[in-house]
């Protein structure tokens, strides 16, 4: 499978926790985008890689949350110290400007469940 | 006000039915524009980009008025299969920058039945 992919799927934690979730993308994208969706709502922007650099956070990005990309790979994103209104869907995307109108590709997410 | 509004629905409409979603974007500097498909519990995927003269694939046709902000889909022929979250999505290049970030719609819930 050559898509977006996310790990773990699935994490339940409890709140004060750290969590990690990582997102590898499709190999040949350079730009690399987390997203963060609540129940019946639309995906948010997080935050936005070019390479290995952090270009744009969203305001929703608070200090508890750090993203990196280290070698313009693979990503990770982790939350500190996490609250119950953390848990959401979190959601990276992958894209190229090869691509003229660079479609962005979603992996399939991480669900997060903090207790 | 929201970036990108659309109505939540949810539409419940039988198969063969022509069924349409509105959205409506605040940001004038919006350049691009989708739509996204998302089934339950899944990511959201690419169905279609919106372009100024109008588009259609298949039985989808996307319209979009910039005048007035406003994107439409238009579903002809409903299947079973078209049960979904239809997520209106905006994309805008901050600062100038070359890369977009897009901005999505609270999306809209179709369900078709038999």
């Amino acid at each position: 499978d050559t898509g977006v992919s996310q790990d773990p799927r699935h994490k339940i934690t409890k709140r004060g926790q750290n969590v990690t979730f990582r997102c590898d993308p499709i190999s040949e994208h350079n730009r690399l985008y987390w997203y963060r969706q609540t129940l019946g709502q639309g995906p948010e922007f997080l935050t936005y890689f070019q390479n290995e650099a952090q270009l744009e956070k969203s305001r929703l990005l608070s200090d508890r949350f750090s993203a990196e990309r280290p070698k313009g790979s693979f990503s990770t994103l982790e939350i500190q110290r996490t609250e119950q209104g953390d848990s959401a869907m979190y959601l990276c995307a992958s894209s190229s400007p090869v691509n003229a109108l660079e479609t962005q590709y979603f992996g399939p997410g991480t669900r997060l469940l903090v207790l | 006000r929201k970036e990108v509004e659309q109505d939540p629905g949810p539409f419940n409409v039988p198969e063969g039915a022509t069924v349409a979603f509105n959205c409506t974007y605040s940001n004038s500097a919006s350049q691009s524009f989708f739509w996204y498909r998302q089934d339950c519990r899944k990511e959201p995927k690419l169905l279609m980009s919106v372009y100024s003269s109008g588009n259609e694939d298949g039985r989808f046709t996307a319209q979009l008025n910039r005048a007035s902000q406003y994107i439409s889909l238009l579903i002809r022929d409903s299947k079973l299969s078209d049960s979904a979250t239809y997520l209106c999505v905006v994309k805008m290049f901050p600062g100038g920058t070359s890369y977009g970030k897009l901005t999505f719609g609270q999306g809209t819930i179709l369900t078709v039945h038999p």
